[in-house]
């Protein structure tokens, strides 16, 4: 079976302090990856999704960046931290083969900027 | 654009009461995919239903129910017998034929089921 995994589950940075948060799916090959970010009491938001090693889609321009070094591996990072990057970030991966269009989350990590 | 519209910010119940919950979407696409998740207090996104819009069929899944009509652009959800366990946040969401197959989400419905 499928499973995703997303460290750290919760993180506190300061302002101008680096990220990176890590998403590794396992049982899949070729997935799609993503990466969502809900705000406080607010909806999801696309961040960037990948359909390969290497391929990145940026969705929203902003100062956070995305990796996707291994097949089953996405990362995401800053080089420094804004306020406004708190929130909860959600990874979420689709099977790579047609057949299903249905994208299925991590636990998250919550994000604490201060 | 695509876009996917709850307007229900937050709803209470009382347990066993019945709930629906509104979803309205808009897009161009003729084939598209609608999503309903769940994401509790843990925060974990949980997949509940997708549909794909050649399928009008209602669906019901134990106390879940789904209500697909193209006509009104809506895909509304019914949990009968409400329970304690229902409170949570209810995402409806969207995705077209692209071979991205991104999500776009509505704002959610909160929903807090009292004893």
């Amino acid at each position: 079976s499928q499973t995703i995994h997303q460290w750290p589950a919760t993180l506190v940075q300061p302002v101008g302090s680096p990220l990176s948060l890590e998403c590794t799916v396992e049982g899949t090959s070729n997935p799609n990856l993503y990466w969502y970010r809900q705000a406080a009491g607010r909806g999801l938001q696309l961040l960037f999704y990948s359909v390969g090693i290497g391929q990145i889609s940026s969705e929203v321009p902003q100062n956070l960046s995305a990796s996707r070094p291994q097949d089953r591996q996405f990362i995401l990072s800053s080089k420094k931290l804004l306020l406004s990057d708190s929130g909860f970030y959600l990874c979420a991966w689709l099977p790579g083969t047609s057949g299903t269009d249905t994208q299925y989350f991590g636990p998250g990590t919550r994000l604490t900027v201060l | 654009a695509q876009k996917v519209t709850q307007a229900q910010t937050e709803i209470s119940v009382v347990e066993k009461e019945d709930v629906t919950l509104d979803c309205v979407y808009e897009t161009r696409d003729t084939t598209y995919y609608l999503f309903w998740y769940k994401q509790p207090p843990s925060g974990e996104l949980v997949f509940l239903i997708r549909r794909n819009s050649f399928d009008e069929q209602n669906e019901i899944s134990g106390r879940y129910s789904w209500n697909f009509q193209k006509s009104t652009s809506s895909f509304n959800f019914t949990i009968t017998a409400s329970q304690v366990v229902d409170s949570a946040v209810y995402f409806c969401a969207l995705s077209g034929r692209d071979s991205s197959y991104k999500l776009i989400f509505g704002s959610g419905t909160r929903l807090l089921v009292r004893p």
